[in-house]
């Protein structure tokens, strides 16, 4: 199975602040099979981004991605306090479906 | 408005039964390939199976492969994950996901619903 590191595993900052979010691949995705999902404290996780760079319905457009091969990148542009969460990258290039073990983005 | 609610999760003695039920709204249910994620308390998240839109295929993750079943109820737009054979690190929440194929990403979840495998 592929397996998914991200780092950091805790980013502390400010609003306002750019944060930058990495999502390694064991081995490479060949089709850029690659999301990004948001957890927020006791809710269930939602759908940030999906096929790389593409935004889900509704996310705003400060949440951006990129990658292509085993490296892959959030970026959200300017952190609103809505944004503290822990963040999940899932591959589904190849079954079984594989997560990240999770980002943290806490308030510095 | 897409809702998908799990219920059935509970307290039970390890080598017991258990089966979750997730019912949905909202949308074409059998559009939809359904999934099952698991969450232990503070960790990360671990797809544990899947079932086609048809209910003719399934598969499942290693660590529940021979003891879980999921299953399907078009009808009544609704998936169920059997779990037998319970173990203390099966302790988790568990939600159900869709997704229009498979492998995919998933698109909405359910809120989940807590077992606990314990003594």
């Amino acid at each position: 199975e592929i397996v998914l590191t991200q780092s950091p595993s805790t980013l502390s900052l400010s609003p306002g602040e750019r944060a930058t979010l990495s999502c390694r691949a064991s081995r490479s995705l060949s089709s850029q099979y690659l999301a990004w999902y948001q957890q927020k404290v006791g809710q269930a996780p939602t759908l940030l981004i999906y096929d790389t760079s593409k935004r889900a319905t509704g996310i705003p457009d400060r949440f951006s991605g990129t990658g292509s091969g085993t490296d892959f990148t959030l970026t959200i542009a300017r952190l609103e306090p809505e944004d503290f969460a822990v963040y999940y990258c899932q591959q589904y290039d190849t079954s079984p479906l594989t997560f990240g073990g999770g980002a943290k983005v806490e308030i510095k | 408005e897409v809702r998908l609610v799990e219920s059935g999760g509970r307290v039970v003695l390890p080598g017991g039964s258990l089966r979750l039920s997730c019912a949905a709204s909202g949308f074409t249910f059998d559009d939809y390939t359904m999934h099952w994620v698991r969450q232990v308390a503070g960790k990360g998240l671990e797809w544990v199976s899947h079932i086609s839109w048809n209910g003719n295929s399934a598969y499942y993750a290693d660590s529940v492969k021979g003891r879980f079943t999921v299953s399907r109820d078009n009808t009544n737009n609704s998936v169920f994950l059997q779990m037998d054979s319970l173990q203390s690190d099966d302790t988790a929440v568990y939600y159900c996901a869709r997704s229009l194929i498979a492998p995919d990403y998933l698109d909405f979840w359910g809120q989940g619903t807590l077992v606990t495998v314990s003594s």
